[in-house]
């Protein structure tokens, strides 16, 4: 079945860079997205990548896609304090809706 | 670019009675809005897929008579839950896609709403 998963915490200092990864299951995956949520609010979408490409920067935010391993990654340099949040990717899949993974919970250290 | 409002915020209903959440797109039409549903620490879950002027489709596991959706507008589309139990306490968020937009399906999210059933 589709499935997204995600590691569930990552802690970085400030400065430093952060990686985010994520696994998905549904090769038909047109986009993949990733978003940020901030406590108590919405999502916010971040950037996205389109199936064919490998990889996409925007940014302080650089995504990585391995379409054969069906792994993607979000990097933000030079993590700031107003970085921490959970950070959820996506994939739009052939049946017309998101799934989205658990989230990674982003801690950045002063 | 796109924004979609919810509301309430944040509300707190007794046992049995019924809440209804408000979902606008304020700058765009919305012939689909999506409406999720998040448990602590886990995901989003789509709940239902709402269609203006017609009926929303329900997700697998989802019951209609419970979570009661309405799209009457191109610019609104409401969410109730009915006969409310503790177990509905969640928070909800509702999303809604830009039509016409080329190149990313991307959709905008309201901020949510936490809903708790005491």
């Amino acid at each position: 079945g589709e499935d997204v998963e995600q590691s569930l915490f990552l802690s970085v200092r400030e400065g430093d860079s952060s990686v985010i990864n994520c696994t998905y299951t549904d090769s038909s995956s047109t986009y993949l997205y990733w978003y940020k949520q901030e406590p108590g609010a919405g999502l916010q979408l971040l950037t996205y990548i389109f199936s064919n490409m490998d990889m996409k920067q925007d940014q302080r935010l650089t995504v990585l896609l391995n379409k054969k391993d069906k792994h993607l990654s979000l990097r933000i340099a030079d993590t700031q304090t107003g970085d921490s949040a959970i950070y959820f990717c996506a994939e739009w899949t052939g049946t017309y809706k998101y799934i989205f993974g658990t989230g990674t919970r982003l801690k950045v250290l002063a | 670019g796109a924004v979609v409002s919810q509301h309430p915020s944040r509300v707190i209903c007794k046992s049995g009675t019924s809440v209804k959440i408000e979902c606008r797109s304020l700058d765009f039409q919305a012939t689909t809005m999506f409406w999720y549903r998040q448990f602590p620490k886990q995901s989003l879950m789509l709940m239902a897929t709402s269609n203006e002027g017609s009926k929303a489709t329900y997700e697998q596991g989802v019951e209609k008579d419970k979570f009661l959706i309405n799209h009457a507008s191109l610019t609104l589309s409401t969410l109730t839950v009915t006969s409310a139990h503790p177990e509905d306490s969640s928070f909800y968020i509702c999303s809604a896609r830009e039509p016409d937009r080329a190149g990313n399906y991307g959709y905008t999210f309201g901020s949510g709403t936490r809903l708790t059933v005491v």
